[in-house]
């Protein structure tokens, strides 16, 4: 049982260049998210999607993009990298019944 | 608005008991959490508790829900080394609505 699957594990950048992180889910969950975490900042989240179809910003979406055209995967689109998006990054879905979140293993991204 | 926040570090020697505390501030919240962060991996989740109890015990986990006071801790006996991590507080207000994080404490267990 896989789970939630993010690629890649790390990538470093040059600023302004593009890249996509990749993340799929095999729970059959409608709710996905992402979210970065940085430190003293905590989990603060970037979209998140109900549903296939359906996204929605959360907490700091600027210089993210994603879509959501099935339900199994939830990319996350960086336009145009910033040294400000050197994070960690967080996949997760949801569970309907008590609402935990199931994380993937993080992705770890450097923008120089 | 929502708010959930966490002490930031707590230092406790091997054998002993560890106690995590977490306030929140929105009384809508249907679910509590706590996730356990290793280092360089992600989150997992330890425990979590519904808004209508106020304990739940886990083996070595014990969680208190004070709802009055916004108030959960989770309390960790005979803290081990292998327990130090970061810990996560969240909660969850609404269905299908992403879940609130503390900043996390980082749990400290010397030998």
């Amino acid at each position: 049982n896989a789970g939630v699957t993010q690629t890649p594990k790390f990538q470093v950048l040059k600023t302004g260049q593009s890249m996509t992180l990749q993340c799929a889910q095999d729970m059959n969950h409608e709710y996905m998210s992402w979210y970065r975490q940085d430190p003293g900042m905590g989990l603060r989240l970037i979209h998140y999607s109900v549903g296939a179809g359906i996204t929605d910003q959360g907490e700091v979406p600027n210089g993210y993009n994603v879509s959501r055209s099935t339900t199994e995967d939830f990319p996350l689109r960086l336009l145009s990298a910033a040294p400000s998006q050197t994070s960690v990054y967080f996949c997760a879905s949801q569970g309907l019944l008590t609402g935990e979140l199931f994380f993937g293993e993080g992705s770890r991204l450097t923008v120089l | 608005g929502e708010d959930v926040e966490q002490s930031l570090f707590l230092s406790v020697r091997e054998g002993d008991s560890s106690v995590i505390n977490c306030t929140y501030t929105d009384s809508s919240s249907t679910y509590l959490y706590w996730y356990k962060q290793e280092p360089g991996a992600g989150l997992q989740l330890l425990t979590y508790i519904f808004s209508n109890m106020d304990m739940k015990q886990d083996q070595r986990l014990t969680v208190l829900l004070n709802k009055k006071d916004k108030h959960l801790s989770l309390r960790i006996a005979d803290t081990q080394t292998g327990d130090s991590a970061i810990y996560f507080c969240a909660e969850k207000v609404q269905a299908g609505t992403a879940l609130i994080f503390g900043k996390g404490t980082t749990l400290s267990v010397s030998s």
